[in-house]
């Protein structure tokens, strides 16, 4: 069955940076796009970009652009968002998400990993 | 620019049926859409994705009692036979080239 296990949770100090991560398993996984989408405290869900783990291409919403980062593993099948120069409202709950690929939807989602932002 | 608005809460009572609502942006009537519930404490989870002519394609597990439904601009969820497990906020989530958005969220509560 499809699985997307995400790394534990993270507390970091305003400024720092965090990298978050993604195992997928129960397909094959340069079959699929991933996604990352975040949900703020009591907010709701929003996305922050994609990746092709096929050949590691990106897209970042305008909003992250120069502060986010993913990556790809193919030998691991796992996928990495690193988010830099953290703030205090960058403290969320960090989705992974599966799309098949020019579907647009997502149709698996990751357990989440909470990012808290503190000083 | 692509939006998509949704009411911030509703309401049924166990046993009925409800409508839930997604409106997509002006000129942007053709797009398809995926809805998305969150139970609490939980993460999200795909029900199904929406075209615009109301033709629907289900996650996997999702039972018969959700559906969907397309007019215009507007994309319904309706669930019917409600269960206290229905009792979640529900999203609706759209893409352009190179963008995806979100809805706000709609609030669900079964009386």
């Amino acid at each position: 069955q499809v699985q997307l296990v995400q790394s534990g949770a993270e507390v970091k100090r305003p400024g720092a940076s965090v990298k978050v991560s993604c195992k997928a398993s129960g397909y094959t996984f340069t079959n699929y796009y991933m996604h990352w989408v975040r949900q703020a405290p009591g907010q709701g869900l929003e996305w922050m970009g994609i990746i092709n783990p096929s050949g590691g291409n990106t897209s970042y919403a305008q909003k992250f652009q120069g502060r986010v980062t993913m990556t790809r593993d193919t030998s691991t099948s796992t996928v990495y968002m690193e988010l830099s120069s953290l703030r205090s409202d960058d403290t969320a709950v960090y989705y992974c998400a599966r799309e098949p690929i020019l579907a647009g939807s997502l149709d698996y989602w990751g357990q989440g990993t909470l990012v808290t932002v503190s000083s | 620019q692509l939006v998509l608005t949704q009411s911030p809460s509703a309401s049924a009572s166990l046993g009925a049926s409800v409508k839930l609502t997604c409106t997509l942006s002006s000129g942007h009537s053709h797009y398809a859409i995926a809805w998305h519930q969150q139970q609490p404490e939980k993460g999200p989870r795909y029900l199904m994705k929406l075209n615009s002519d109301g033709s629907h394609s289900k996650g996997d597990g999702i039972p018969d009692r959700f559906s969907g439904s397309s007019s215009g601009t507007e994309r319904y969820l309706t669930i019917s036979s409600l269960q206290s497990e229905d009792e979640a906020d529900y999203y609706c989530q759209t893409w352009g080239t190179g963008i995806h958005v979100f809805g706000g969220g709609t609030k669900l509560t079964v009386l």
